[in-house]
């Protein structure tokens, strides 16, 4: 069963909006939370990660909003890019224990020009 | 150039012809791992190492098998495939240094099983 749960699947917006994907997962153990980046033919690539003694983490565009006790994370691509299409993958992870990566299955992100 | 590097990229093979993915890293890192890719399922851990000589199973190891001999290989191996074991796969390295947790993942190798 999928540890973590994302949503949606797949979503279009236009240049310069806002794209918002979300994510919940059930084990507390968790201590890491990743978005990986991934475009065609490639291997993903991490974009932004959280650690859960923050509620928020921005580095340019991007951002992340973390809520411990709803066990709920997004990204947030601000004045999305035709650049930004790609699929996004969160996770989440032990890595005070085994530095799994448990992946959500992915949204799929197209920026209309 | 700090990369993970596999091999071959694309692979079609016949049911039950044993093969082996290759995967190297430059990185010097402890940590090594093997997902698959399949569409509405994401990324699953296949296998994954701490270090050299010690590997563990991930959410899905049925039919596959690793090795850590060096700390820069961790190869793939299968055994007898079956067509379920059509994927795309890649191969990830991590340092297990404090504060380092990113996951630098390889190019992908696509495989088919007839």
């Amino acid at each position: 069963q999928q540890q973590v749960k994302q949503s949606p699947q797949s979503l279009i917006v236009q240049k310069g909006g806002i794209s918002i994907i979300n994510c919940a997962y059930e084990n507390t153990a968790f201590d890491y939370f990743p978005w990986y980046q991934q475009f065609p033919g490639k291997g993903p690539a991490l974009l932004i990660a959280i650690r859960p003694d923050v509620s928020e983490k921005k580095e340019g565009r991007f951002t992340i909003s973390f809520n411990k006790s709803a066990k709920q994370f997004s990204l947030h691509i601000m004045d999305s890019q035709p650049g930004d299409s790609a699929t996004y993958f969160c996770a989440a992870s032990r890595v005070a224990n085994d530095y799994k990566l448990s992946f959500g299955a992915g949204t799929t992100v197209t920026v209309r020009a | 150039e700090a990369q993970v590097t596999q091999n071959p990229r694309y692979l079609i093979t016949v049911t039950g012809k044993k093969l082996t993915v290759t995967c190297s890293q430059n990185m010097n890192h402890e940590y090594m791992s093997w997902y698959r890719q399949d569409p509405g399922l994401g990324l699953r851990q296949i296998y994954y190492s701490m270090n050299v000589e010690v590997t563990d199973k991930g959410d899905v190891p049925e039919g596959y098998k690793v090795s850590r001999k060096e700390k820069r290989n961790f190869p793939l191996i299968l055994e007898s495939p079956s067509p379920n074991q059509t994927s795309l796969y890649f191969c990830a390295s991590s340092s297990l240094g404090a504060g380092s947790y990113e996951q630098y993942f390889g190019p992908g190798t696509r495989l088919t099983v007839t």
